[in-house]
């Protein structure tokens, strides 16, 4: 089993859906969790960033982490074409462990207009 | 502008040779890693380094080697005990402070010829 589970998708919504991005994982010691987003042959951008429990929200961005359940989410409001991209859910236990990230598998998401 | 550098954008190996990504920054960042990212499995860490001259493991470094002579480089190269090499790899950076919040460089395409 991977420590961190992704539906990989793809997810395919018209304009203006709201979408929900989720990943579930198996070590209960990760306390810092990322989304990034990544279009198409290119790096990774950060996109949320949430410690330890909580609703993070950002412009039409949410992110939802439930630790007891190990289920992280993130939601999309008023879908745009620009959307589309992979979404990488990732991880990390925190303190000395710097970027040593554990990722999701990613989620291809193409939002139609 | 400040950012993360990789080149080339698309490289072709032969059997039995060693190659080298190169790794860029100018972020002033003291951390870089490498991770290695396969079509449905995200990206898994090779190796990571926090400080000039020091660098670590990941959880896939057989068949990879790096080096970290100055603050601003953090090149990758692919050696021939590598057997599956093709993939996209992506260098990234991070501030030295526990920080969780990768940068990515736009990634190099390996391909074996």
């Amino acid at each position: 089993q991977k420590e961190v589970e992704q539906d990989p998708g793809p997810l395919s919504v018209p304009e203006g859906a709201i979408v929900s991005l989720n990943c579930t994982y198996s070590n209960s010691a990760f306390q810092y969790f990322m989304w990034y987003r990544q279009y198409s042959r290119k790096g990774p951008e950060l996109l949320m960033y949430t410690y330890s429990s909580g609703n993070k929200e950002d412009g039409r961005f949410t992110a939802q982490v439930d630790k007891s359940s190990k289920y992280i989410s993130l939601f999309i409001r008023d879908s745009q074409p620009s959307d589309s991209a992979t979404y990488l859910c990732a991880m990390t236990v925190g303190g000395t462990s710097y970027g040593k990230l554990t990722f999701g598998q990613g989620t291809i998401l193409t939002v139609h207009p | 502008d400040g950012g993360i550098t990789q080149s080339p954008k698309y490289l072709f190996r032969k059997e039995g040779q060693n190659v080298t990504l190169s790794c860029e920054q100018n972020l002033n960042h003291d951390a870089m890693y490498w991770y290695r990212q396969d079509p449905g499995q995200g990206l898994r860490l090779i190796y990571y380094s926090q400080i000039v001259n020091d660098f670590q493991k990941g959880d896939i470094a057989e068949g990879y080697s790096v080096s970290r002579e100055k603050k601003e480089s953090f090149p990758l190269t692919v050696t021939s005990a590598q057997k599956n090499p093709t993939a996209f790899y992506l260098c990234a950076s991070s501030m030295q402070d526990g920080a969780k919040k990768l940068f990515f460089g736009s990634g190099t395409q390996l391909s074996v010829l």
